[in-house]
């Protein structure tokens, strides 16, 4: 069975440009969370989508939003890029059976570097 | 807010040895869920071992087990002997409940393992 899929894994962009991060779940996963790690903040929760619509939301500027479609694929977008936005991010399926989550699976991350 | 706190950023111990890292988290919930994480070096978050709240039986998994002290909201892993495979970042996590899919992380422990 396939793991969650992100692309691209590397990515470089320059400062005030937007950039979109892809995340493909496990098949029948239909929640999809973000992530994102840096050194200094580490592991911080940006969105959870779950059945096309933003269930959670962490602390994060407006600048910072997602979208899921139908098929359960999940985008992050990032608008105006500032350097402090260069870390790994990371997403996680979950299969929601009941109202409880099951299955909770990281994919290997994209590295995002803004210069 | 959930805290979560590793306070040993980095760890080593020798092949075959045994290795205990510590773990405290604060929450006001009576219910919930801990993890443990490994991200080695491929950056692909995999699960350690799970811990619920309301079980009052450590949790085992092979060479991995946990010291779950729910009064003093502490939640250590130990690794029995330790092989060179283990070596990775450690991260300790806290979920509110069974529907909840937001990971509370620390800030993590790097584990090297000495041949």
């Amino acid at each position: 069975k396939a793991g969650v899929t992100q692309t691209p894994r590397y990515l470089i962009k320059t400062r005030g440009q937007q950039v979109t991060l892809s995340c493909s779940p496990i098949s029948g996963h239909r929640s999809v969370s973000w992530y994102q790690q840096t050194p200094g903040q580490g592991l911080q929760f940006l969105f959870e989508y779950f059945s096309e619509t933003q269930r959670n939301k962490g602390n994060f500027p407006g600048r910072f939003s997602g979208r899921q479609f139908s098929n359960s694929r999940s985008e992050m977008n990032v608008s105006t890029l500032e350097l402090g936005d260069s870390a790994l991010y990371l997403c996680a399926s979950s299969l929601i059976l009941g109202g409880v989550g099951y299955g909770y699976t990281f994919g290997s991350g994209t590295r995002l570097t803004v210069v | 807010a959930q805290t979560v706190t590793q306070s040993q950023p980095e760890m080593s111990v020798q092949e075959a040895e045994t290795v205990t890292l510590s773990c405290t988290y604060d929450t006001s919930e009576s219910d919930y869920y801990l993890f443990w994480y490994k991200q080695p070096p491929s950056r692909q978050m995999i699960l350690v071992i799970r811990q619920e709240a309301y079980k009052q039986q450590n949790a085992t998994e092979n060479r991995f087990s946990v010291n779950f002290q729910k009064a003093a909201k502490s939640f250590s892993l130990k690794i029995s002997d330790s092989q060179l495979g283990d070596a990775a970042m450690y991260f300790c996590a806290y979920r509110k409940d069974q529907g909840a899919q937001k990971l509370v992380f620390g800030q993590g422990t790097r584990l090297t393992i000495n041949p």
